[in-house]
């Protein structure tokens, strides 16, 4: 597709339960990113992919928050037994690649998944 | 620990003056900066960058400028128009250092231009 797509938009949930969020991002895109922005805050940083490795999960709050990308295109982010703080914006962004044929630095983000915990 | 900092969260702007939006960052290891301007119920989009060798980028409107020394970013617009208004948000990245795109955000200005 032309942008990055995230799915769901909203997501409301029972505490306890399990979500996956998804993102497909921009097609050739290297490096996927996942965020989290709370109100009034600008987005934090989860983790990111090069292709199918995951770089870097140093922003992943706990044990409960896991994220996968096995064909280096679309990637999951899971959250298991959901808690209300887990509620936020889930972003995903996407980029070249750092070093890659278009070395901008640019993050293309989506529209992001709305979790809601009850 | 807050590493890159937006400490205005608003700001009000007559249309066709100067809007100028500040930023401060504590890692000196950053090496690239960014702006993003984000629209309600919308992702953030990018709007222009700086690598650290360099302490001025234009683009039309826009010009970010560099203070290493003072570890201080700023936005300017000029002239202001009523559809800049958004949320906007400094960024940096260790691009050169660790050859990653990773993105650490400060918490956003809101900029309100009114006629």
């Amino acid at each position: 597709g032309a942008g990055v797509s995230q799915s769901p938009r909203y997501k409301v949930t029972k505490r306890g339960q399990d979500v996956a969020l998804r993102c497909d991002p921009i097609s050739g895109h290297v490096s996927l990113y996942w965020y989290r922005q709370a109100l009034g805050q600008g987005p934090e940083f989860l983790t990111y992919f090069n292709y199918e490795a995951q770089q870097d999960k140093s922003g992943l709050p706990n044990d409960r928050f896991s994220a996968e990308r096995p064909e280096g295109s679309i990637s999951t982010l899971t959250i298991q037994r959901t808690e209300q703080r887990d509620s936020a914006m889930y972003r995903c962004a996407s980029s070249w690649g750092a070093g890659g044929p278009v070395d901008t630095g640019e993050l293309f983000f989506g529209e992001g998944s709305r979790l809601t915990v009850l | 620990d807050q590493q890159v900092k937006q400490n205005s969260p608003s700001l009000s702007v007559q249309e066709g003056r100067i809007s100028i939006l500040n930023c401060d960052y504590t890692n000196s290891m950053f090496d690239y900066f960014l702006w993003y301007k984000k629209y309600p119920a919308e992702g953030p989009t990018f709007l222009i960058s700086i690598s650290s060798i360099k302490d001025k980028n234009e683009d039309g409107r826009f010009t970010v400028f560099l203070n290493k020394s003072a570890k201080h970013l700023s936005l300017h617009i000029v002239p202001s128009q009523p559809g800049d208004s958004a949320v906007y948000f400094c960024a940096a990245s260790f691009q050169r250092s660790y050859n990653t795109d990773k993105l650490i955000f400060g918490t956003g200005t809101r900029l309100q231009v009114f006629p």
